[in-house]
């Protein structure tokens, strides 16, 4: 089945810098989605990508699908964006999400 | 507009006893699953009802079973709980229509003793 792998697994920050996450897939797809669990366990819907860019306010995403890859892009990093970041995959050209392990960031102020 | 709800939102159970999470969402979605985290992983997948009537296993099915009631409603039982069933459940639905987004409810975090 599709294998789904993020870079980097943790991630520190100083409040205020950009970062860059990195969502692999190893099929073609036709969904992708990114989601933050914030530190109180909610996930929360931050793009659904599945190819192009989008943006929503300091966060933005890019999908090349052709090259089976997503980007998440934070600007001016707040204490508020900690926690763990999940890109996921439609499993066997389904609708059945299929989840990375997660980049977990902290924001120290 | 409440989304995907579940409850319990906590839930502690001793070795063998049994008990049924329960999701309901209004978003008119024919697509529901159920998935469970474990400290530190992503996302597993339990069980999943592609509609109404009709529901099929995911990645970790064993020690658990489902019953899609209505459109609406897609509940989780474990008839005879044990510790590695320990793990935050969530609850997810989504459109039929590809491509689709899934929304997530608020999770329940079950502990097995």
């Amino acid at each position: 089945g599709i294998q789904v792998e993020q870079s980097p697994p943790d991630l520190i920050l100083q409040e205020g810098a950009n970062s860059t996450l990195r969502c692999n897939f190893s099929d073609s797809v036709n969904n992708l989605q990114w989601f933050h669990q914030n530190p109180w366990g909610q996930l929360i819907n931050l793009f659904y990508i599945p190819s192009g860019t989008k943006q929503n306010g300091r966060l933005s995403a890019t999908t090349v699908a052709t090259e089976r890859y997503s980007l998440l892009y934070i600007s001016s990093s707040q204490t508020t964006d900690s926690g763990v970041y999940f890109c996921a995959v439609p499993m066997d050209s389904s609708y059945k999400l299929i989840f990375g392990s997660g980049t977990r960031l902290l924001v120290r102020p | 507009n409440a989304g995907v709800t579940q409850t319990p939102k906590f839930q502690v159970l001793k070795t063998g006893q049994s008990m049924t999470l329960q999701c309901a969402q209004d978003m008119n979605h024919n697509s529901m699953y159920w998935y469970r985290q474990d400290p530190g992983m992503g996302l597993r997948l339990i069980y999943y009802s592609a509609s109404e009537g009709t529901t099929d296993k995911g990645e970790v099915p064993n020690g658990y079973n489902v019953s899609r009631l209505n459109k609406r409603e897609f509940s989780l039982r474990l008839e005879s709980a044990a510790p590695s069933q320990t793990s935050v459940y969530f609850c997810a639905s989504s459109g039929t229509a590809v491509p689709t987004e899934a929304f997530f409810g608020q999770g329940t975090r079950l502990t097995v003793v």
